[in-house]
């Protein structure tokens, strides 16, 4: 199995600041990683997919980067509905596999 | 406006089967993959597995002597059986559309189950 690290597991950022979830893959997975963001009682929405596409209704100031093992996340511009959880998936090979998740809260 | 629905029992006893359904509208079964994943106490996401219109699944090694997924065509529907259930399994269980490339982009809103007698 790939696995996959997220880091940090938790940040506490504030609004209007800019943020960065970075995800490690054990193995090369080129660009297929996808970053979903959950809210408490809610199922996970992807905000990224394919390492830096923007998921149709998903804000501009959510963006993706990276290839090959190592990706990130940034989110700009920090908004109170972003503080969440969010996962990075591989969808390069079955089975797939999360990140253990980062809990971005408000500071 | 693609929507899935899981249903089924919210209880199991230890041994046995978890069953569930997800009940698609919006979209049709027989395209795309179709995903059941859950969430453990520790908020960990788990890949399940996934099929496709019942020509081909793919499962978790982790849990593939247990799993069988299938589809029902006629009710726009796919299922998950989890065979000889533990307290290791009480999890949200979602199901999920895949879309190639695009990831897991519509999910089921979840339900806990909960594996005790």
């Amino acid at each position: 199995d790939i696995q996959m690290t997220q880091s940090p597991s938790s940040l506490s950022a504030s609004v209007g600041d800019r943020v960065t979830i970075t995800c490690r893959a054990s193995q090369s997975i080129t660009h297929y990683l996808n970053w979903y963001q959950q809210k408490p009682g809610k199922a996970p929405k992807v905000v990224i997919y394919a390492a830096s596409s923007l998921q149709r209704g998903v804000p501009s100031r959510f963006s993706g980067s990276g290839s090959g093992t190592d990706f990130t996340l940034t989110i700009s511009n920090l908004q109170p509905e972003d503080f969440a959880t969010y996962y990075c998936q591989q969808s390069y090979s079955t089975p797939y596999t999360f990140g253990q998740g980062t809990n971005l809260e408000i500071k | 406006q693609v929507q899935l629905q899981e249903s089924g029992p919210r209880l199991v006893k230890p041994s046995e089967t978890l069953s569930l359904t997800c009940t698609v509208s919006g979209a049709s079964i027989s395209s795309h993959y179709w995903s059941w994943i859950r969430q453990l106490a520790g908020k960990e996401l788990e890949w399940i597995g996934r099929i496709y219109a019942s020509e081909s699944a793919n499962y978790n090694p982790s849990l593939k002597s247990r799993v069988t997924m299938s589809t029902d065509t006629s009710k726009n529907q796919f299922s998950l059986n989890l065979t000889s259930v533990t307290a290791a399994d009480t999890a949200v269980y979602y199901c999920a559309r895949e879309v190639a490339v695009a990831g897991l982009d519509t999910w089921g809103q979840g339900t806990l189950v909960t594996v005790s007698s």
